[in-house]
């Protein structure tokens, strides 16, 4: 299985700042996903983060608002720009080695917007 | 479109009794289907797949699941509840295009009474 690490655990940021999260994994993976789970609700994909390429997003999500970069097979950042409150969530970072594989989930990043 | 649907939002149980927690989706092909657990305030951990074989699926922590093609369904199931068991339980399905891309149910709820 794959350990993952994300940073930070949680913040309470400003309503129109940004915040950049980290995830790093600790072996190279095929393939690396950002989710959202809302207060009480389920998680939601954000979009599918490509080594080296712009990341694939998934209806009602877009870069502007949600940069993600995946510079190598181990590590990718999330951004959530221009905060509002509806931005309060768990951003997760899930990673999968290749196809019939599971999906590895890290800690989460609890998102306060203020 | 490929959907998961939990019907049961929260379920409480005595410790002790045994848990089945419902799983319906809808996919148009053979599925890849998971059973995934998250605490207070942590990821996601994953109790169990399905991917292919025997329909009769054991996981971490004494559960199994049965995938059931002619009923749509992949519940989850424990003889016997502890009370470290209470969290919030994922049904989610691999979606179209990326098995590893994840659609996940609304989520169930369990407490357990001592």
């Amino acid at each position: 299985s794959a350990v993952i690490s994300q940073k930070p655990s949680r913040d309470i940021c400003q309503r129109g700042t940004s915040l950049t999260i980290q995830c790093q994994v600790d072996s190279q993976v095929t393939m690396m996903f950002w989710y959202r789970q809302q207060p009480g609700q389920s998680l939601t994909l954000i979009a599918t983060a490509n080594q080296g390429s712009e990341a694939t997003y998934e209806s009602g999500f877009v870069i502007d608002k949600f940069p993600i970069s995946r510079p190598n097979l181990t590590f990718s950042t999330l951004t959530v720009s221009n905060m509002s409150p509806e931005d309060s969530s768990i951003y997760l970072c899930s990673v999968t080695a290749g196809e019939n594989t599971e999906a590895f989930f890290g800690q989460g990043t609890r998102l306060t917007v203020v | 479109a490929q959907s998961v649907t939990q019907p049961d939002i929260h379920i409480t149980v005595s410790e002790g009794a045994s848990l089945e927690l419902r799983c319906n989706y809808s996919y148009g092909a053979t599925p890849y289907l998971f059973w995934y657990v998250q605490s207070p305030g942590q990821g996601l951990q994953l109790l169990l797949k399905y991917f292919s074989g025997d329909t009769l699926v054991q996981g971490i922590k004494g559960f199994e699941a049965e995938f059931k093609r002619s009923q749509s369904s992949f519940n989850l199931r424990k003889p016997s509840v502890h009370w470290s068991d209470a969290a919030e339980y994922f049904c989610a399905v691999g979606a179209y295009g990326g098995y590893n891309k994840l659609i996940f149910g609304a989520g169930t709820r369990l407490a357990v009474h001592p």
